[in-house]
C-alpha cells in the first residue's frame, strides 16, 4: 500500500480557499486518490476521488500533477463548519490488487478560525 | 448516498462484561465490512476485515478471541467486545464497501460506537 504524508495541521480563516497538500511518492500505476473528512466523535466521510489532472465536486475539488506523486485538496472559501480531519488515501481498483484494505495515516487537523 | 448504521451510539459497561455492537448497511448490499478503532486525537485504525459468509481476517496485534466478528449478511456485521476492560475503552467504527465499488478507498463509515469500560 503506498504511504501517504500530509501536514499534520492547518489554521485558515473563514471565507478563504484551503489546499491541503498530500504525498505519495510511491503510487500505483492503477491507484485512486480519496480524500475523506471526519468530525470528531463520527465517522469519515467521503469528499472527493481522482486518478488524475482534475476532479470537481459540489464540495471540493482534488488537483493531481502528472506524476501524481502529490495530490491537492482544495476548499472553496470554508467556514467554520469545515473544521476536521482531512485524510488523503491511496487504493487501487478492486480485483486488480488481493490487499483488500484501505489505511488511514494521520490526516490533517485543519482548524478555521473566524 | 448509501448509508451505514451503527447501534448502540454510546455504551457504557462494567469491566468483564461483554459488548456488541452492530454495524448496517441501510440501503446497499456491502460485500465487505471493516472494524476500524479511534482512540482521541489519533487516525482510524483498522481491526479486521470482513466478507459476508466467511471469517474475519485480523489485523497484526488485534485479537481474534477477544474482538469477535460476525458478518452474518450483506447489510449486517456485529463486533462482539468479550470480556471488556477499561483499556478496551474507545471509539468504533465500521464501514462498507458495496457491489457497486470501484476501487478499495470507496467504503461508507457508520457515525461510530463510543464504548467506555468501567
Amino acid at each position: 500500500l503506498a504511504k501517504t504524508t500530509q501536514p499534520i495541521s492547518m489554521d485558515s480563516y473563514e471565507g478563504q480557499e484551503v489546499n491541503i497538500t498530500c504525498s505519495h511518492n510511491n503510487i500505483a500505476t492503477n491507484d485512486y486518490i480519496t480524500w475523506y473528512q471526519q468530525f470528531p466523535s463520527q465517522g469519515p466521510r467521503f469528499i472527493i476521488q481522482g486518478y488524475k489532472t482534475k476532479v470537481t465536486n459540489e464540495v471540493a475539488s482534488l488537483f493531481i500533477p502528472a506524476d501524481r506523486k502529490s495530490s491537492t485538496l482544495s476548499l472553496p472559501r470554508v467556514s467554520l463548519s469545515d473544521t476536521a480531519v482531512y485524510y488523503c488515501l491511496v487504493g487501487d481498483i478492486i480485483g486488480r490488487n488481493r490487499d483488500d484494505k484501505i489505511i488511514f495515516g494521520k490526516g490533517t487537523r485543519l482548524h478555521i478560525l473566524p | 448516498g448509501a448509508v451505514v448504521s451503527q447501534h448502540p451510539s454510546r455504551v457504557i459497561c462494567k469491566s468483564g462484561t461483554s459488548v456488541k455492537i452492530e454495524c448496517r448497511s441501510l440501503d446497499f448490499q456491502a460485500t465487505t465490512m471493516f472494524w476500524y478503532r479511534q482512540f482521541p486525537k489519533q487516525s482510524l485504525m483498522l481491526m479486521a476485515t470482513s466478507n459476508e459468509g466467511s471469517k474475519a481476517t485480523y489485523e497484526q496485534g488485534v485479537e481474534k478471541d477477544k474482538f469477535l466478528i460476525n458478518h452474518a449478511s450483506l447489510t449486517l456485521s456485529t463486533l462482539t467486545v468479550t470480556s471488556a476492560h477499561p483499556e478496551d475503552s474507545s471509539f468504533y467504527i465500521c464501514s462498507a464497501r458495496g457491489q457497486g465499488a470501484q476501487t478499495y478507498n470507496e467504503q461508507f463509515f457508520g457515525p461510530g460506537t463510543r464504548l467506555t469500560v468501567l
